[in-house]
């Protein structure tokens, strides 16, 4: 069965310490991992997607990297700020032509930032 | 530039009523997706829309509900009986052409948070 796994399930932080959230997943054939961050009240904004043959994407202080290998992924986040308070979503997907191209989804890792 | 906008953002009504939420995605995007999103089964996928045409909504949990998207500016998602399993937050996304599955990013809406009585 494709699945998709966060962890932590849930993450408390001070502000300006870095931390890293886990997906490990299933899913096969593989297209693309994405990583979500969702503020509360909000809908989800794209971080990174990174593909079968990326191991490693910036978007300012948001690492994500990719072992394909052993299916999984993390998200890194450096000296965090109390905005990156939020849930922060893994989605894999698999290509179209199999299992009618569809997206998995993590349940999510709720972060929060202490001041 | 406008992203994806969702109306109304909040709908309480009672059981066995009609519910339709709408959907305006970014012009120029081919592709739009409805998701539904509760706390016991997250953000889970119900049907997507490839230039106004339906490509897979085997998401949709049951008949009472149906999407259609008449032009590519306007989608939406309706409920029929409504049921208070119904209730969740229902976000539409959209994203531009290209192969399903690539490196395109989704834009979400804020979503339409759903409440049956």
């Amino acid at each position: 069965k494709n699945q998709v796994e966060q962890s932590p399930q849930s993450l408390i932080i001070l502000e300006g310490k870095n931390c890293t959230l886990q997906c490990n997943y299933t899913v096969s054939p593989f297209s693309n991992l994405r990583w979500y961050k969702q503020d509360t009240g909000r809908g989800p904004v794209s971080l990174t997607i990174m593909t079968f043959s990326e191991n490693t994407k910036s978007n300012g202080r948001y690492t994500a990297t990719l072992d394909a290998d052993t299916k999984q992924s993390s998200l890194h986040i450096t000296a965090s700020q109390l905005s990156d308070s939020a849930s922060y979503i893994c989605v894999v997907s698999s290509p179209r032509g199999s299992t009618l191209g569809r997206l998995y989804f993590g349940r999510g890792t709720q972060l929060t930032v202490w001041p | 530039d406008a992203g994806v906008i969702q109306s109304p953002r909040h709908e309480v009504t009672e059981m066995g009523q009609e519910v339709t939420l709408r959907c305006k995605p970014i012009s120029g995007h081919d592709y739009l997706f409805w998701y539904r999103q509760t706390m016991m089964r997250g953000l889970e996928l119900l049907i997507y829309f490839n230039n106004n045409v339906p490509i897979d909504d085997s998401g949709m949990p049951e008949d009472r509900f149906s999407a259609k998207m008449p032009n590519a500016s306007f989608s939406t998602l309706k409920i029929q009986p409504s049921e208070p399993r119904d209730s969740a937050v229902y976000f539409c996304a959209s994203s531009p052409g290209g192969e399903w599955g690539g490196n395109q990013p989704q834009h979400f809406g804020d979503g339409t948070r759903l409440s049956i009585l």
